[in-house]
C-alpha cells in the first residue's frame, strides 16, 4: 500500500462545476496535509493546507480532512479552465517527520 | 511566496560531463530537498537537508550527489552525466517546523545527449 494514493484521472469537469480531488493516507499518525496544484511543466504551488477535522475555506477552495477515515480531499468550486492542472496531495508523515507526495490527480476543466 | 532560486533553468549538455544544479533560498530554512521529476510523472525524493552538514538519501536512488555547506546552499552534482539522467530536477525548502511546508524553486530542466 502507497503511503498516499490519489485517483491518476484524469478527472473531467464542465466549465462552473465543483471538482472533488481525493486523497487518502496510511499514517493514522498524520498531523499536516497540504495541497498543491502543477501546471504541466512548472513546478508545484502550494494551495492549502489543513491541519484540523473538518472545512478548510479559502476562496474557491475548500480542505476536508476526516482524521478517523485517513482521508483528505479538496474542493474546487465554479471550475475554470485554468483550473486544469495535475493536484498532488502531500502529507507530514508522523514517522520520519517527513513530507509524502501522492502521485497526483489530473483536472480538466472543459469550457 | 517563496524565494528560492534555481539555476540553470535549462541545460542542454553532453554524456560524460560534470554538472551542477545551484539551488539557493533566501527564507532561513532549515530543510531544503531535492527532487527528480520526469514530464507526467511523480515527485521522487532524492535527496534531502536538515541543515548545515547533514545531506540524506531520497527515497529515489540517484547517482547525483549534494551539499550542504551554507544554511541558504544546497547545490546537486552529477560527476558524469548520461542521457538517463534527463530529467527536470525540483529543489525545495521548508522551515523545519513539525508542520512542514515544503516551498518548490522553478525547476531545472537537463537534457542529457
Amino acid at each position: 500500500q502507497k503511503e498516499v494514493e490519489q485517483n491518476s484521472g484524469p478527472l473531467s469537469v464542465p466549465e462552473g462545476a465543483i471538482a472533488s480531488l481525493n486523497c487518502t493516507y496510511s499514517d493514522r499518525g498524520s498531523q499536516s496535509f497540504f495541497w498543491y496544484r502543477q501546471y504541466s511543466g512548472k513546478s508545484p504551488e502550494l494551495i492549502m493546507f489543513i491541519y484540523s477535522n473538518g472545512d478548510k475555506e479559502d476562496g474557491r477552495f475548500t480542505a476536508q480532512l476526516n482524521k478517523a477515515s485517513q482521508y483528505v480531499s479538496l474542493l474546487i468550486r465554479d471550475s475554470q479552465p485554468s483550473d486544469s492542472a495535475t493536484y498532488l496531495c502531500a502529507v507530514n508523515m508522523e514517522y520520519g517527520n517527513k513530507l509524502v507526495f501522492g502521485a497526483g490527480t489530473i483536472l480538466r476543466v472543459k469550457s | 511566496e517563496a524565494d528560492i532560486y534555481q539555476t540553470p533553468r535549462y541545460l542542454v549538455i553532453g554524456t560524460g560531463k560534470k554538472i551542477t544544479l545551484e539551488c539557493s533560498q533566501t527564507m532561513g530554512h532549515d530543510k531544503m530537498y531535492w527532487y527528480q521529476q520526469d514530464p507526467g510523472m511523480e515527485l521522487h525524493l532524492i535527496h534531502y537537508s536538515y541543515g548545515v552538514n547533514s545531506t540524506e538519501k531520497g527515497d529515489l536512488s540517484s547517482e547525483s550527489t549534494v551539499s550542504r555547506i551554507r544554511t541558504e546552499h544546497f547545490p546537486l552534482t552529477l560527476e558524469s552525466a548520461r542521457p538517463s539522467h534527463t530529467s527536470q530536477y525540483l529543489c525545495a525548502s521548508s522551515p523545519g517546523a513539525s508542520r512542514n511546508t515544503i516551498y518548490f524553486g522553478e525547476g531545472s530542466w537537463l537534457t542529457v545527449v
